[in-house]
């Protein structure tokens, strides 16, 4: 089945303590990308990646890493994690990164820093 | 300025009636595309339309269709024969940049829809 495959669905940490939360797509998909979503602003793009080893960043990179050795893999790491980065966090993925290519999403990873 | 607005936080529609969810854009590139996304309660985010800024006709996909007014920048989602299942979160998005190679998809702050029986 194609997917995109987020772990964990749901996270509880502390501040401070590094974490990385896993995406893998099955569809040979060139674009990937880390959203998060926080009630009232929407969903809003922390990094995306156009290919292998070519990263960017979105509108809320700031205290987030990624990276993209692989074209499947696109983890999101949180060197120091603060409470306000507690949020709902999709990855997602399309065929290529130009305009008629519908994002498929994950399923969620819901996390809380205390 | 905001590049997608949704004005409507929440809508309520009878089941087996149609329903109109508003969405305008603002962009000045020539070649963007636009997207619907639904979200029920459990959170996962289900494609459910797209439209090309070129594309002459209307697009539509099963019961979901969109009304795209280029001139007008909207691209409202019409939903026809509401189910009960159709209660969710829907978001509208825009995708710029297709001749350039580059893109994002930018997210307005959705529409929440109930169908009551």
């Amino acid at each position: 089945e194609a997917q995109v495959t987020q772990n964990p669905r749901y996270l509880i940490t502390v501040t401070g303590k590094k974490l990385t939360v896993t995406c893998s797509q099955n569809m040979n998909h060139e674009y990937m990308s880390w959203y998060r979503q926080d009630p009232g602003l929407g969903l809003r793009q922390i990094y995306y990646s156009m290919n292998v080893e070519v990263t960017d960043k979105g509108d809320v990179p700031e205290g987030y890493k990624v990276s993209r050795k692989e074209k499947r893999n696109f983890p999101l790491i949180l060197e120091s994690p603060s409470p306000n980065q507690t949020s709902l966090y999709f990855c997602a993925s399309s065929l290529s990164g130009i305009g008629d290519s519908p994002l498929h999403f994950g399923n969620g990873t819901r996390l809380t820093v205390t | 300025a905001q590049k997608i607005t949704q004005t409507q936080p929440g809508m309520f529609v009878q089941e087996k009636e149609a329903v109109t969810l508003d969405c305008t854009y603002d962009t000045s590139d020539p070649s963007y595309g636009l997207f619907w996304y639904k979200q029920p309660s459990s959170g996962e985010m289900i494609f459910l339309i797209y439209q090309g800024s070129y594309d002459q006709q209307n697009a539509t996909e099963g019961r979901y269709s969109l009304n795209f007014q280029k001139a007008r920048k909207s691209a409202n989602l019409v939903i026809s024969a509401s189910q009960l299942g159709d209660s969710a979160m829907y978001f509208c998005a825009m995708r710029e940049g297709r001749d350039s190679g580059y893109s994002t998809l930018t997210f307005g702050k959705g529409t929440m829809l109930l169908v009551s029986p």
